[in-house]
């Protein structure tokens, strides 16, 4: 298994160009994050999916959109990118099957560089 | 709403030696989980230790260990014999199993280095 996949592994973007980040899970995973990681803050919640063809926001959901057209994909969309949104991106997954210990897997990130 | 806060923004230890992160939540939820992940120079999150809220025995992995104190909300990471490859950024994390959503709340990390 390759577990969780980002596509891709660093991008540089010019203010007001769109792009779409691609995450891949699988294991057959339900549930499925996008996060951002900025210096000193952590890692904060875009968005999420609880299933195929459901998305919610998080807590930064700002500038970003996000689609489950399938159960193994989780694409992040930014529609005009700003410098604001340079950062390392990580896409995770979880089962939250019954039995399973709770575990978030997660990708191995992107690097988006916004000027 | 849940916080986590970790309040070592970065730490030392000697190798082969022992040392000790903090984290405090705040939540009135009884049901949750509790996690440390590590964030090697790679950047890939590697779950290092978990704990369910109804245990009250602390969890143990190898070398890592865990003192949770719920009435405290206190969750620290303790690390025995320091190794080289234990440096890293270090991410305490609280999930609130009651809201259906699971997701995760994120300290802001603790950087910590091993001195050969």
């Amino acid at each position: 298994n390759a577990g969780v996949t980002q596509t891709p592994k660093f991008r540089v973007l010019k203010t007001g160009q769109s792009m779409t980040l691609l995450c891949a899970q699988d294991m057959n995973h339900e549930y499925m994050y996008w996060y951002r990681q900025d210096p000193g803050m952590g890692l904060r919640l875009i968005h999420y999916s609880v299933g195929e063809g459901t998305t919610a926001k998080g807590e930064v959901p700002d500038g970003y959109n996000v689609s489950r057209l399938k159960k193994q994909n989780f694409l992040l969309g930014l529609e005009s990118a700003a410098p604001s949104q340079t950062s390392v991106y990580f896409c995770a997954s979880t089962s939250r099957l019954a039995g399973e210990k709770e575990t978030q897997y997660f990708g191995p990130g992107t690097r988006l560089l916004v000027l | 709403a849940q916080t986590v806060t970790q309040s070592q923004p970065e730490m030392s230890v000697q190798e082969a030696e022992t040392v000790t992160l903090s984290c405090t939540y705040d939540t009135s939820e009884n049901n949750y989980y509790l996690f440390w992940y590590k964030q090697p120079p790679s950047r890939q999150m590697i779950l290092v230790i978990r704990q369910e809220a109804y245990k009250q025995q602390n969890a143990t992995e190898n070398r890592f260990s865990v003192n949770f104190q719920k009435a405290a909300k206190s969750f620290s990471l303790k690390i025995s014999d320091s190794q080289l490859g234990d440096t890293a950024m270090y991410f305490c994390a609280f999930m609130n199993l009651t809201s259906g959503t699971y997701k995760y709340i994120f300290g802001t990390g603790t950087r910590l280095k091993v001195l050969a």
